[in-house]
């Protein structure tokens, strides 16, 4: 089946506006990551999710990130007020289930711009 | 402190040399795994190694996990200039749930 797919793969936005970045993922799995890569942090975890349970929000770098996901499939993911320093390249994956054990897939990515 | 440390963070090589990249952790893991990344951009997912696991194979690329040492080494041989690419280790730690915890990355340059 196809793989995990992001929306938009680009976004430029302005300091101050509030962007929304979607993730597809893998039909079927269960567990849904967002990760981000930057030039200064490297690739970074930023919340998970995993069936019925509540969200693992530990990553989020601040309250102006936060993160949803609708029946258990597609995932948004909100930045408010956006800053220059969320520039970065917003990764989502999605795997089979819980446990160590279970490959991560990811998607390709949006690049978002904050100018 | 990232949890994967990886080195070189670059490397350059010949078409049919084979490259080797290692990875270094700080904390228990469940599991540890090796993305590659194109142009800065998805993630491919080549080869999961368990703890309890030493060494994996997969087509060209090889694995080995020390647990005494918390290093991991990749070894990509007979290289192609089509492996250029980063190349990620990412660790699955005990007490960290499911997320992954990402190195800094190799960058590989193979020259044809």
């Amino acid at each position: 089946g196809a793989g995990v797919s992001q929306s938009p793969s680009n976004k430029v936005t302005e300091k101050g506006k509030d962007v929304e970045l979607r993730c597809d993922p893998i039909s079927g799995h269960t567990a849904l990551y967002w990760y981000r890569q930057s030039l200064g942090q490297g690739l970074e975890f930023l919340i998970y999710f995993q069936g019925n349970s509540a969200p693992d929000k530990s990553g989020l770098p601040s309250d102006r990130f936060s993160a949803e996901r609708t029946g258990g499939s597609v995932s948004t993911l909100t930045i408010q007020r956006t800053q220059q320093e969320d520039s970065a390249v917003y990764l989502c994956a999605s795997s089979l289930g819980a446990g160590g054990y279970n490959e991560q897939f990811f998607g390709p990515g949006t690049r978002l711009t904050v100018l | 402190s990232q949890q994967g440390e990886e080195d070189p963070q670059a490397l350059s090589i010949q078409e049919g040399e084979n490259a080797t990249m290692n990875c270094s952790y700080k904390t228990s893991i469940n599991n540890l795994q090796w993305y590659r990344q194109n142009s800065g951009r998805g993630l491919v997912h080549l080869i999961l190694i368990r703890s309890n696991e030493r060494e994996k194979h997969s087509g060209r690329l090889r694995v080995t996990l020390d647990t005494s040492k918390k290093s991991s080494s990749l070894l990509i041989t007979a290289s192609r200039a089509a492996d250029t690419a980063s190349y990620f280790c990412a660790t699955d730690r005990k007490a960290a749930g499911n997320k992954l915890t990402f190195g800094g990355g190799t960058r590989v340059l193979v020259k044809p």
